[in-house]
């Protein structure tokens, strides 16, 4: 069964739209990690945060803001004022004790950004 | 200085071929991890290594062998190649530690494989 479910396959916005990346996970486990990457057309997989379960607290770097709630087993991302760099595949990941830490991916969103 | 390397970065090789990827870390993380992109970017994982110890190893055809010379090294070895093993394989490093920076895993740019 799926752990990590990315509802949205493709977005597509304009600059300057504000656009949330859904993220919805499944565990048994009390401490776990969830984080999002960015995999731009060039092909590499970039970090972009992660969170521990023992800390809902919402983050924002820049354009970027990240909301995290247990209650509802969500960890969206909000790019605010997308620009066409912003245009990529974004991938939600859950890491668990039981599964040795390993990544286990959501299947990814692909954003696209146009002027 | 990259953190986490591969070579090759592309590979393309004939069916029933022998192939070799390599991966090394210089950020003294003591787990590496290989992960498999297929088609669809689906992202899986493959294997895991913990200061050269085997950790995890999923449900991965026994042609495909992880080696582990020492914790900043990781290289896949896979044997027979068959088509569905095109894909990009990931190599990816992480500190053992509960908190602060540790569990966060850093990639390297991956290695597209084609197989003909």
């Amino acid at each position: 069964a799926q752990k990590v479910t990315q509802a949205q396959t493709e977005i597509s916005v304009v600059e300057k739209e504000d656009v949330t990346l859904d993220c919805v996970y499944e565990t048994r486990d009390t401490t776990y990690y969830l984080f999002w990457y960015k995999q731009p057309p060039s092909g590499e997989l970039v970090f972009l945060i992660r969170r521990n379960s023992f800390d809902e607290q919402n983050e924002i770097s820049g354009r970027y803001s990240w909301n995290f709630q247990k209650s509802t087993s969500s960890f969206n991302f909000t790019i605010t004022a997308s620009q066409v760099v912003d245009s990529a595949v974004y991938f939600c990941a859950l890491s668990e004790a039981n599964s040795g830490y390993a990544l286990n991916f959501g299947k990814g969103t692909s954003l696209l950004v146009t002027p | 200085d990259t953190a986490v390397s591969q070579t090759p970065k592309y590979l393309v090789t004939q069916m029933g071929n022998d192939k070799s990827i390599k991966c090394e870390q210089n950020l003294g993380h003591d787990t590496m991890y290989w992960y498999k992109q297929d088609s669809k970017k689906f992202l899986k994982i493959m294997f895991s290594y913990n200061n050269k110890e085997l950790i995890i190893n999923e449900t991965v055809p026994n042609r495909f062998s992880p080696k582990s010379p020492d914790k900043a090294h990781l290289n896949l070895h896979i044997n027979s190649l068959e088509l569905g093993d095109s894909a990009v394989y990931f190599c990816a490093s992480s500190q053992d530690l509960a908190g602060g920076p540790g569990k966060t895993q850093y990639f390297g740019p991956g290695t597209r494989l084609l197989v003909l």
